[in-house]
């Protein structure tokens, strides 16, 4: 199958401080990423959806400003938590989908990405 | 009411036994769906994706897709300690672009020696 990968799979950081986070599509091009985070015990919640070189497309809750997304290339969408808060600290997963003709094809997902913030 | 409605166990089995997950929906418009497995502290792996009611077959996983009772399963045969993991339903619908998924909440699968 499709490869996803995340990087860094775990950071630690201070409260204030903005974190990057990066997804890529290894051996795919990637029409459309998705971010998602997912609490302890909880299923997948969706963050937002990119397609390459366009904005994002923000789920009803999450403040754009505070989580940036790009989608600068087909392999290629980075997640920016800017002045990240002990309460940002989730598992961040982002996963991404390949599509042909309009017509989408399975959704692969990131190993996702720990973040702590202390 | 949840869009997905998935028992999220936990779900204890011997090993070798037959194991069974199950979720409801309650959008006529899902018609594709999926089962991922996800480990502790990873990212989910898509196991099984079928489009259409019936069954899909892939080694000791079957899926099963019963549209007329919005319903699907996902069998796993022979079960062994190494599926032991959370088992995630998802489905979207027809459309194609920015059709996103929409996941159950999880059944904890334990298979135990």
């Amino acid at each position: 199958g499709a490869v996803v990968s995340q990087h860094p799979s775990w950071v630690i950081c201070k409260s204030g401080t903005s974190v990057k986070i990066e997804c890529r599509s290894l051996d795919f091009q990637a029409t459309t990423m998705f971010w998602y985070r997912q609490f302890p015990k909880q299923s997948l919640m969706l963050m937002a959806t990119s397609n390459e070189g366009s904005k994002a497309t923000y789920e009803q809750g999450v403040e754009k400003d505070k989580f940036l997304i790009n989608h600068a290339s087909l392999t290629l969408s980075t997640l920016t938590v800017t002045s990240a808060h002990p309460e940002d600290s989730s598992f961040y997963i982002c996963s991404a989908r390949e599509e042909r003709e309009g017509w989408s094809l399975e959704q692969y997902f990131g190993p996702g990405t720990r973040l702590t913030v202390t | 009411q949840k869009e997905v409605e998935q028992d999220p166990g936990p779900l204890s089995v011997p090993e070798g036994a037959i194991v069974s997950l199950n979720c409801t929906y309650s959008n006529s418009a899902f018609q594709y769906f999926m089962w991922y497995r996800q480990y502790s502290r990873k990212g989910p792996e898509l196991l099984m994706y079928t489009y259409s009611s019936g069954n899909k077959e892939d080694g000791r996983f079957t899926a099963q897709v019963d549209k007329s009772s919005k319903y699907i399963s996902l069998f796993i045969r022979d079960s062994q300690p190494s599926d032991s993991a959370t088992y995630l339903c998802a489905m979207s619908g027809y459309t194609g672009g920015g059709n996103k998924l929409t996941f159950g909440t999880g059944t904890q699968l334990k298979v135990e020696l």
